[in-house]
């Protein structure tokens, strides 16, 4: 079965305390590992897409790199607002829809 | 428009009525999916349409729920006969392509979703 799993459910970090979030899937013929922030109250907000193991992406303090059973959102000295919900994400194959993890619920304290 | 649009906000209904949910996509996005977060969990998949093709409605939990894209716009999703459990955030997306697709694969832009809560 197609299954996205985030780890951990929720963390909590001081300003300027880096760390990782991680995305493990066991979706086969991966075409695509998205992330996204999801803000209370709204939608969630796409940050990247990664295709291939050893790609890598930035963002300001956001850098997702991708394995071929995992991926992980690094945070580097993080901000109050870098507080959010952190999906990942992958298309399930032959179908039009992305199964979702359970997400990440970040809180930077200041 | 400028983003996706969903209406009402937010739902407040008695078990047993039935609620429409509407979602007007980002105009020339040809792909429209709703999608339905509880308290506290991650997206769960309802249906997806693309063009004038069948809708994937692998995801609709019962047959109290159905949706219907008019025009290749505008989205309406209809929950007959509400239950308690049918409580959570409706989340409308729209892209531009065939999700799935490696070549160009795009990316979902979603609206605030609607919040349904059912008495």
């Amino acid at each position: 079965e197609d299954q996205v799993t985030q780890s951990p459910e929720a963390l909590r970090l001081q300003e300027g305390e880096s760390s990782s979030l991680n995305c493990s899937y066991t979706v086969s013929g991966l075409r695509g590992l998205f992330w996204y922030r999801q803000d209370p109250g709204k939608g969630p907000e796409f940050l990247f897409t990664l295709y291939s193991a050893g790609e890598e992406k930035e963002k300001e303090r956001l850098k997702a790199t991708l394995t071929k059973k995992e991926s992980f959102l690094h945070i580097t000295a993080p901000k109050p607002e870098d507080s959010a919900t952190y999906l990942c994400a992958a298309p399930i194959q032959g179908a039009q829809k992305l199964v979702f993890g359970q997400g990440t619920r970040l809180t930077i304290n200041p | 428009g400028a983003g996706v649009s969903q209406s009402p906000s937010n739902k407040v209904t008695e078990k047993g009525k039935d609620v429409e949910l509407r979602c007007d996509p980002i105009s020339g996005h040809t792909a429209l999916y709703w999608y339905r977060q509880s308290l506290g969990q991650g997206l769960e998949f309802l249906i997806y349409f693309q063009g004038n093709s069948a809708p994937d409605k692998s995801g609709l939990p019962s047959d109290r729920f159905s949706a219907e894209r008019t025009g290749g716009s505008v989205s309406t999703l209809t929950i007959q006969r509400t239950q308690q459990e049918d409580s959570a955030v409706y989340l409308c997306a729209s892209s531009l392509a065939r999700q799935g697709t490696l070549a160009g694969a795009n990316v979902l832009t979603f609206g605030a979703g609607s919040r349904l809560t059912v008495l």
